[in-house]
């Protein structure tokens, strides 16, 4: 199994400019998660997909950010405008769930700088 | 509202046990216990996890309390490639388990 897949692993962009990380889940996941970690925050929940729909988006930080699940096998995470403060590695994971106590797969993560 | 603590950080010697500590004293009668770690510049990784009975697997043993409020993960033998940040969390058992994580525990691992 190839795992989850993120491109791209490094991106360095300008203010401004917008971002899109993709992210490829496990084949036969239903669940998929966006995180995001810097030193500061630490690991911190995005948002979550549940059959491709979006359950909790909450940890969004603000209106810049935008996800899409258009199918089970793809998701994208945008940033638009991006801002330095976004700079940051940001992390796909998915799942399959059963209800149960899940386990959840990282991905390698997009390791984004904001310039 | 931190539903685990953790100690920041251990160190242990290479070939002996690492035994880390969470504490998770709120935890509710549905929620598992789950641990995971993360190595330098990788995705988190699952290691092991329970709700109310000790668990091992190949890669750790995790030991839950009677009264549920704490937990301890061991690693039996400890290598360098060992060296991580640990994260115990606490989940409730429902689908899609959206965990959330604190600071964990830095563990070096020395020769």
């Amino acid at each position: 199994d190839a795992g989850v897949i993120q491109s791209p692993r490094h991106e360095v962009t300008e203010m401004g400019q917008e971002v899109t990380l993709r992210c490829k889940p496990i084949s036969g996941h239903n669940s998929l998660f966006w995180y995001r970690q810097t030193m500061m925050r630490g690991l911190e929940l995005l948002i979550y997909f549940n059959n491709n729909v979006p359950i909790d988006d909450s940890g969004m930080p603000e209106d810049r950010f935008s996800a899409k699940m258009p199918n089970a096998s793809f998701s994208t995470l945008k940033i638009q405008p991006s801002e330095p403060r976004d700079s940051a590695v940001y992390f796909c994971a998915s799942s399959f769930g059963t209800g149960g106590a899940d386990t959840i797969y990282f991905g390698e993560g997009s390791w984004l700088t904001v310039v | 509202d931190a539903k685990t603590t953790q100690p920041p950080s251990m160190d242990c010697a290479e070939g002996r046990a690492a035994n880390l500590p969470c504490n998770h004293s709120t935890i509710s009668g549905n929620e598992y216990v789950y641990w995971y770690r993360q190595i330098h510049s990788q995705g988190p990784q699952y290691i092991i996890h329970g709700l109310k009975n000790n668990e091992t697997n190949e890669m750790a043993s995790l030991i839950i309390t009677e009264d549920r409020k704490s937990s301890t993960l061991i690693l039996p033998h400890a290598t360098l490639r060992d060296t991580a940040v640990y994260y115990c969390i606490v989940s409730p058992h429902n689908a899609g388990n959206m965990l959330t994580f604190g600071g964990g525990t830095r563990l070096m691992v020395k020769p």
